[in-house]
């Protein structure tokens, strides 16, 4: 089964740091998301991209996030200034249509 | 808004027993897609099955079967013969077709099989 992959696994920074969360959906899907689960808590979504741009964000999705697929391959997830309530599993998943997404293993953020 | 609940937080089961986990939903859109993940303690999303609205034949695969019931906004999912492999948190989760694909989850149910 195809798969999308994550980078990295796992991403410690320090608050008020910028990361960015790298993903590579599979390559003939063209809608992209990003997911986040704080720890023992639901998964939650953020946001999601077609045809280069955002279709629909979430109110966790504020101005310190941002999304981009920079080269037709890779989407990645920025978070400009890191606050300690950003540690979490962010996940990143694609679709062909708008049925199953298929979910990236996971990058799991600490900010400490 | 879309809405899924997961009543049971936690469940505690002997292996071997039979677990029906329960999930109810809230939609307003007419198309929907309905799914059931498990999440291993490793963290990872594991993909157990997808359900359109408009299909409400249940489906059975291997020890695992899903019973969707439009009337009642249910779609639950039972393990016969529950196993220690089994321990995890299992989401329900939806997507409305008028949503951009957002999927909204459960708050998941953990089961724990107990040897």
């Amino acid at each position: 089964e195809p798969e999308v992959t994550q980078t990295p696994s796992h991403q410690v920074t320090q608050m008020g740091q910028e990361v960015i969360l790298r993903c590579v959906p599979i390559s003939n899907h063209l809608y992209f998301y990003w997911y986040r689960q704080i720890l023992g808590q639901k998964v939650e979504f953020l946001v999601s991209f077609y045809n280069n741009e955002i279709s629909e964000k979430s109110e966790i999705f504020d101005d310190q996030f941002s999304v981009e697929r920079p080269d037709g391959s890779n989407f990645t997830l920025k978070i400009r200034s890191t606050k300690l309530e950003d540690s979490a599993m962010y996940f990143c998943a694609s679709s062909e249509d708008r049925g199953r997404q298929y979910f990236g293993p996971g990058t799991r953020l600490t900010v400490t | 808004a879309q809405k899924v609940t997961q009543a049971q937080t936690e469940i505690s089961v002997v292996e071997k027993e039979d677990v029906t986990l329960d999930c109810v939903y809230e939609t307003r859109d007419t198309t929907y897609y309905l799914f059931w993940y498990k999440q291993p303690p490793s963290g990872e999303l594991v993909f157990l099955i997808r359900r359109n609205s408009f299909d409400e034949q249940n489906e059975i695969s291997g020890r695992y079967s899903w019973n969707f019931q439009k009337s009642t906004s249910s779609f639950n999912f039972t393990i016969t013969a529950s196993q220690v492999v089994d321990s995890a948190v299992y989401f329900c989760a939806l997507i409305g077709n008028t949503n951009a694909g957002k999927s909204t989850f459960g708050d998941g149910t953990t089961l724990t099989v107990k040897p």
